[in-house]
């Protein structure tokens, strides 16, 4: 079954203590991202990768890291967290394709408070 | 001004009910438009995606693009219970890039039997 898993699923932690999220796709596909959802502010990109070992920002980078050191995990990793990192985190792929009209394939979401 | 604005609701509707969601969005550049379904505790997934102007029918589900006056519609027919869930329009910003999605904020939609 073709799908993108994330682990874990819920997450509570408190401040400066460094977490990672692990994402996982089995379609083969070149793109990776991250994004946040949060309340009236919809999904927003926080990194991106294009394929192994290239990376780049999203709107929201401030906090995080990424790592692509293979094709099929995108970890997102949180160094020092904080309060207003507190969101749902998803992770998506797709084929990488000009114009941005491939499907996107998000996981289930991570829902991580940070106290 | 947020590049894709949606009102996010709730709205709630009777079952059988015909639902219209909305979105605006800034720039007349963009071109693609998708809409994804959200269902509570889950991921986004891709429902429908038009392009340009015109009407997009699958089943129950009509995609629709007004460049004009920039706004997109996606509009279910005899709606069922099952289709409540969060409905989120998405536009890749510019053509030529690389699968980047901007998001609206999303409509909360409940269907009531």
């Amino acid at each position: 079954e073709a799908q993108v898993t994330q682990n874990p699923r819920y997450l509570i932690t408190v401040t400066g203590k460094k977490l990672t999220v692990t994402c996982s796709q089995n379609m083969n596909h070149e793109y990776m991202s991250w994004y946040r959802q949060d309340p009236g502010l919809g999904l927003r990109q926080i990194y991106y990768s294009m394929n192994v070992e290239v990376t780049d920002k999203g709107d929201v980078p401030e906090g995080y890291k990424v790592s692509r050191k293979e094709k099929r995990n995108f970890p997102l990793i949180l160094e020092s967290p904080s309060p207003n990192q507190t969101s749902l985190y998803f992770c998506a792929s797709s084929r990488r394709q000009r114009g941005g009209t491939d499907t996107q394939y998000f996981g289930p979401g991570t829902r991580l408070t940070v106290l | 001004q947020k590049e894709v604005e949606q009102d996010p609701g709730p709205l709630s509707v009777p079952e059988g009910a015909i639902v219209s969601l909305n979105c605006t969005y800034s720039n007349s550049a963009f071109q693609y438009f998708m809409w994804y379904r959200q269902y509570s505790r889950k991921g986004p997934e891709l429902l429908m995606y038009t392009y340009s102007s015109g009407n997009k029918e699958d089943g129950r589900f009509t995609a629709q693009v007004d460049k004009s006056s920039k706004y997109i519609s996606l509009f279910i027919r005899d709606s069922q219970p099952s289709d409540s869930a969060t409905y989120l329009c998405a536009t890749p910003p510019f053509s030529g890039g690389y699968n980047k999605l901007i998001f609206g904020a999303g409509t909360r939609l409940a269907v009531h039997p």
